[in-house]
């Protein structure tokens, strides 16, 4: 089945660090770039990260730039952001998605829960 | 950075008439790399139209995009009633990967 699952969401205090990933199945995962999106509790989307293929090209939102980082491990079909220096307007649930080359974000992982809180 | 304004914020209609959704960007989109998605409540997004036009995998002709440059359309045609959602557009052609802010589309 071709599909993404996130994993390693969490309550975390502010200014704590958390490592999500995302594992991929089901397609040949280093055909394509891969993005983290997140959603605030009752907001709309907001892209975060992307990496391509090859992880020659990574981009960020100014948002997180120099406390997230996007990284992938193509042997392991897996994605990673790793979350440093969390804020409270970091809590979101975090979708990983599949960029389909120059045609969108077409597969997403179901998400998950970020909460920084003290 | 490409800022998406989409319009109108909610649109109200009734099951089997026609929404029009409008997404305005802030500076020419690249090669018009503008994505439509759908999301419901709980649910992940899923990509409707890519290209400004072509619709992904799936969707029913019901549903379309249209526009260039810096003005565009998702057009559902008939409204069923698992199409009253939540739409996104985002612009990929350039980083940041920007998103409009939604329009939801509520029953009347």
């Amino acid at each position: 089945e071709v599909q993404l699952v996130e994993s390693g969401g969490g309550l975390v205090k502010p200014g704590g660090s958390l490592r999500l990933s995302c594992a991929a199945s089901g397609f040949t995962f280093t055909s394509y770039s891969m993005n983290w999106v997140r959603q605030a509790p009752g907001k709309g989307l907001e892209w975060v990260s992307s990496i391509s293929s090859s992880s020659s090209y990574i981009y960020y939102a100014d948002s997180v730039k120099g406390r997230l980082t996007i990284s992938r491990d193509n042997a392991k079909n897996s994605l990673y952001l790793q979350m440093n220096s969390l804020r409270a307007e970091d809590t979101a649930v975090y979708y990983c998605a599949r960029e389909k080359n120059w045609g969108g974000f077409d597969l997403w992982g179901r998400g998950t829960l970020v909460t920084v809180s003290s | 950075e490409i800022v998406l304004t989409q319009s109108p914020g909610t649109l109200s209609l009734s099951p089997g008439e026609r929404a029009t959704l409008s997404c305005r960007a802030s500076q020419s989109v690249s090669s018009n790399y503008l994505a439509w998605y759908q999301q419901k409540p709980g649910q992940a997004p899923r990509l409707l139209i890519y290209g400004a036009s072509s619709r992904a995998t799936g969707i029913p002709d019901r549903f379309s995009g249209s526009g260039s440059g810096t003005d565009f359309t998702l057009t559902i045609s008939r409204l069923e009633p698992e199409d009253f959602a939540v739409y996104y557009c985002q612009q990929y052609g350039s980083s940041p990967r920007t998103f409009g802010q939604g329009t939801k589309v509520e029953i009347k």
